[in-house]
């Protein structure tokens, strides 16, 4: 399958902890990368590799990986951190791209 | 600053073409493979289109497949997209993206410098 699956929504109460977790057959050859993206804005990288933050993400970001499941860990969320999350791979072929449908984050 | 600059956007009839531009700087873009990717109003992102250093490798996703054609000028730092046959659910804002992989304890694989954007709307 060249899907990846993910909640459409999750929400977390502010300083707590979240995962966001997304599905697929492809995630078993390769790690995802995860998006943030804010409304009106073009998507930021926040994870990527084995468990890797690009310059400027906040060390709260951590993902890990088992199996067919990729999560993205939010520690201590911030409100600045709801916005819209995407996992990201290659499909089982490595030849084509491959999203998540998204999972909205609400901070309360 | 690295930067990654989409343009073309626009208003077309369906049937009608369009050719996107992305403008790189700060960055060897002759060493990057690149990515188009969109995102239709209100709904998730989709990969589009990759496209490998030299050119010479290049994908498309069953959605664009013989529509869209992907290319590169490594000499004018620019990455193309021509967009044909153009439907309205092509409707989308169409991003650039800088594109990198490789294997560390298993294949990585991220796109890490986008553009902002460039809107595409297909309607009569």
């Amino acid at each position: 399958s060249s899907e990846l699956t993910q909640d459409p929504a999750v929400s977390v109460a502010l300083g707590q902890t979240v995962r966001i977790t997304c599905q697929g057959d492809s995630l078993r050859s390769y790690y995802a990368s995860w998006y943030q993206q804010k409304p009106g804005q073009a998507p930021v990288l926040v994870i990527y590799g084995k468990n890797n933050r690009p310059s400027g993400i906040p060390d709260r970001f951590s993902g890990s990986s088992s199996g067919n499941t990729a999560s993205l860990t939010i520690t201590g969320a911030q409100a600045e951190d709801e916005a819209d999350y995407y996992c990201n791979s290659r499909d089982s072929s490595g030849n084509h791209g491959v999203f998540g449908g998204g999972t909205k984050l609400t901070v309360l | 600053e690295v930067q990654l600059v989409e343009s073309g956007g626009g208003l077309v009839q369906p049937g009608g073409s369009l050719r996107l531009s992305c403008a790189a700087s700060g960055f060897t873009f002759s060493s990057y493979e690149m990515n188009w990717v969109r995102q239709a109003p209100g709904k998730g992102l989709e990969w589009v289109s990759y496209i490998s250093s030299s050119g010479s490798t290049i994908y498309y996703a069953d959605s664009v497949k013989g529509r869209f054609t992907i290319s590169r000028d490594n000499a004018k730092n620019s990455l193309y997209l021509q967009m044909n046959s153009l439907r309205a659910e092509d409707t989308a804002v169409y991003y650039c993206a800088r594109d990198s992989s490789g294997y560390y304890y298993g294949h990585y694989y991220y796109m890490d410098v986008w553009g902002k954007g460039t809107t595409v709307t297909v309607s009569s």
